[in-house]
């Protein structure tokens, strides 16, 4: 039982380039999200999924994309990468969005735009 | 969005220490979360809430969830080296059509020996 992985865990792109991160869980969980995380700002939502071919934007979904074909998996797409996209990301799973909600995290994709 | 506010933002301490740090919020949760960050990981669920005035343990950490279902607080006691780390609070929106999860801007903890 692997959790959530998370790939790359290190990439560096120039302004204008596109690139999926990849999140896989094994858990069979529902919920999926994606957070990015920035120096003194906590974790911001992105994006989630309550299922598959289900997802909704959270706080800062612009400049992103996501889609969830399966269960298990839910990339994070880049369209056109931007210097203020320079982040953390982490992904996350948790069986349910309701109580008891235990969220699940990725070690985390650091991303660096040039 | 929802603004959490937690304090400090920074602890230095020495071991053995008690540590106490709190997360506020401007609007009502229904759960709130204490999750510990470290350096290059992802975070760690330590310990959920669920009801109002619920104060939970979990070995030397005690959470409670605030009376008014605005504020929680995190407490270590006798601090270790291996307490290091960052802290987050955060608070589930049920009140939205799919609960969402808000995060605090974490609390630094460094623990001299």
């Amino acid at each position: 039982n692997a959790g959530v992985t998370q790939t790359p865990k290190f990439q560096v792109l120039k302004t204008g380039q596109s690139m999926t991160l990849q999140c896989a869980q094994d858990m069979n969980h529902e919920y999926m999200s994606w957070y990015r995380q920035d120096p003194g700002m906590g974790l911001r939502l992105i994006h989630y999924s309550v299922g598959a071919g289900i997802t909704d934007q959270g706080e800062v979904p612009n400049g992103y994309n996501v889609s969830r074909s399966t269960t298990e998996d839910f990339p994070l797409r880049l369209l056109s990468a931007a210097p203020s996209q320079t982040s953390v990301y982490f992904c996350a799973s948790s069986y349910s969005f309701v109580s008891p909600y235990e969220q699940y995290f990725g070690p985390g994709t650091r991303l660096t735009v040039t | 969005g929802q603004q959490l506010n937690q304090s400090p933002q920074s602890m230095f301490i020495q071991e053995g220490e008690d540590v106490s740090m709190n997360c506020t919020s401007s609007s009502i949760f229904n759960t709130w979360l204490w999750y510990k960050q470290d350096p290059g990981e992802g975070p760690v669920l330590l310990i959920a809430l669920y009801k109002a005035g619920e104060l939970t343990s979990n070995g030397r950490l005690t959470a409670q969830f605030g009376i008014t279902r605005k504020d929680s607080f995190l407490n270590i006691s006798a601090s270790i080296p291996s307490d290091v780390g960052i802290y987050f609070c955060a608070g589930l929106d049920r009140g939205s059509t799919l609960g969402r999860l808000y995060f605090g801007r974490g609390t630094q903890l460094t623990v001299w020996p």
